[in-house]
């Protein structure tokens, strides 16, 4: 593995059913985050971690779940989906987050594509 | 509220210069971050002010003005490989991005 893996690449799902995207990385970054980006908004953030074992929750967090068990995984649940939460969702990792005083450089994973029908 | 404002869309020749705007009204400022996204790709790191000023990386440099609440990305002697999405992401006081919806560049021959 090098640097930020996403997991499935894309998935068609059906309204109301359960899903989890995975996220890992192996540059032993601290912090990790989720994003979603719809055409002609800005990346938003869903919910972060700035080191394992804590979360917090970002701009669009409803409908979404996190956990982060060690360093080098973030899934990102969906406990029943809805079709706005069609989308494309990126993870990404950075050294240190906000608990540091200062954000370093997020590295961005090569993103799920999710379709909710 | 928090808010980033970019150009939908830009297009520009071959060889040429660019230069793509982004101004921000934040709860605060602690650094301003420019990335390119290629269609289908994850976003990549291109540049990051924190002072006034131009931040020049080869063919790309990147100014910040904090009092004026505006940045701008310069892209000279445009490949075609350089077709892609800008997007511009301040960090807010509480050490967040808040993001910009991108500008498309598209580079003719």
């Amino acid at each position: 593995i090098a640097g930020i893996t996403q997991a499935p690449t894309s998935q068609i799902l059906a309204a109301g059913r359960r899903m989890t995207l995975r996220c890992t990385q192996d540059m032993r970054h601290n912090a990790m985050y989720w994003y979603r980006q719809d055409l002609g908004l800005g990346l938003r953030l869903i919910h972060y971690s700035n080191t394992a074992g804590t979360t917090g929750k970002g701009e669009v967090p409803d409908g979404y779940s996190v956990s982060r068990a060690n360093t080098d995984d973030f899934p990102l649940t969906l406990a029943s989906a809805v079709p706005s939460q069609t989308s494309v969702y990126f993870c990404a990792s950075s050294d240190e987050g906000s608990s540091g005083g200062h954000t370093d450089t997020q590295y961005f994973g090569p993103g799920t594509r999710l379709t909710v029908l | 509220g928090q808010n980033i404002d970019q150009p939908t869309e830009m297009t520009a020749t071959e060889g040429a210069i660019v230069q793509i705007n982004c101004t921000y009204q934040t709860s605060g400022f602690n650094g301003l971050f420019w990335y390119q996204q290629h269609a289908g790709e994850a976003p990549t790191f291109l540049s990051y002010n924190v002072l006034d000023g131009l931040e020049e990386k080869g063919r790309f440099s990147s100014f910040l003005s904090r009092s004026k609440g505006y940045s701008y990305l310069l892209l000279k002697e445009l490949q075609m490989k350089d077709s892609a999405s800008y997007l511009c992401a301040v960090e807010d006081s509480n050490y967040q991005l808040i993001w910009g919806a991108g500008t498309k560049l598209i580079i003719k021959p």
